[in-house]
């Protein structure tokens, strides 16, 4: 497809596991960026990527949170032993370097940690 | 704390009339503000921006407007449709990077 696309689109997992969200871009698109969403709030920053760099990963809350993009397109957030304050919708969203900010999200990874 | 606020969690207005959504900033180093919608169940979609250059920008329907001594902007929707029902975002980016960061959202009830 044309659109950003993340996977899985649900994931349920037990306190302590360990979580891999996955985030395809729009093809070209060589910022990539993470946000987090909790019921009634707007998107909480966490990392964004130019190219295969992560530029500024000052809203990754702990060391538990770790995102990558080994080859400058696809990115994969990991969340290590759980808790169930992690649980909400993680969004990905791509754009090409320069412009304003026009992002395009995915729809989105809905963790629930029980 | 938050660079971003939206301080009305949610907006009603009659269809066919003026919305009227708000925003403030905390931060002088923004270089570009941005406006979002989203509908349940579905990613924010980019709706209008404007420079911090600027202090008005229109597109169709949606006119953003930026009050910089006052760190302020707000979205013009005239006419209100059903359609525009939905969560709107301010957003801002850093003037030294392409951070982007979000408010807490408004939700808009377009009545019939």
């Amino acid at each position: 497809g044309a659109g950003v696309s993340q996977t899985p689109s649900n994931k349920v997992t037990e306190k302590g596991k360990y979580v891999e969200l996955r985030c395809d871009p729009i093809s070209g698109h060589t910022a990539l960026y993470w946000y987090r969403q909790s019921l009634g709030q707007g998107p909480e920053f966490l990392i964004y990527f130019q190219g295969t760099g992560a530029a500024d990963d000052s809203g990754l809350p702990n060391d538990r949170f770790f995102a990558v993009r080994p080859e400058g397109s696809v990115s994969t957030l990991k969340i290590q032993r759980t808790e169930r304050g992690d649980s909400a919708v993680y969004l990905c969203a791509t754009k090409k370097t320069g412009g304003p900010g026009e992002l395009f999200f995915g729809e989105g990874s809905r963790l629930t940690v029980l | 704390d938050q660079q971003v606020k939206q301080n009305s969690p949610s907006l009603s207005v009659q269809e066919g009339r003026i919305s009227i959504l708000n925003c403030d900033y905390t931060n002088s180093m923004f270089d570009y503000f941005l406006w979002y919608k989203k509908y349940p169940a579905e990613g924010p979609t980019f709706l209008i921006s404007i420079s911090s250059i600027k202090d008005k920008n229109e597109d169709g329907r949606f006119t953003v407007f930026l009050n910089k001594s006052a760190k302020h902007l707000s979205l013009h929707i005239v006419p209100s449709q059903p359609g525009d029902s939905a969560v709107y975002f301010c957003a801002a980016r850093g003037l030294r990077d392409d951070k982007i960061i979000f408010g807490k959202g408004t939700r808009l009830h377009i009545l019939p």
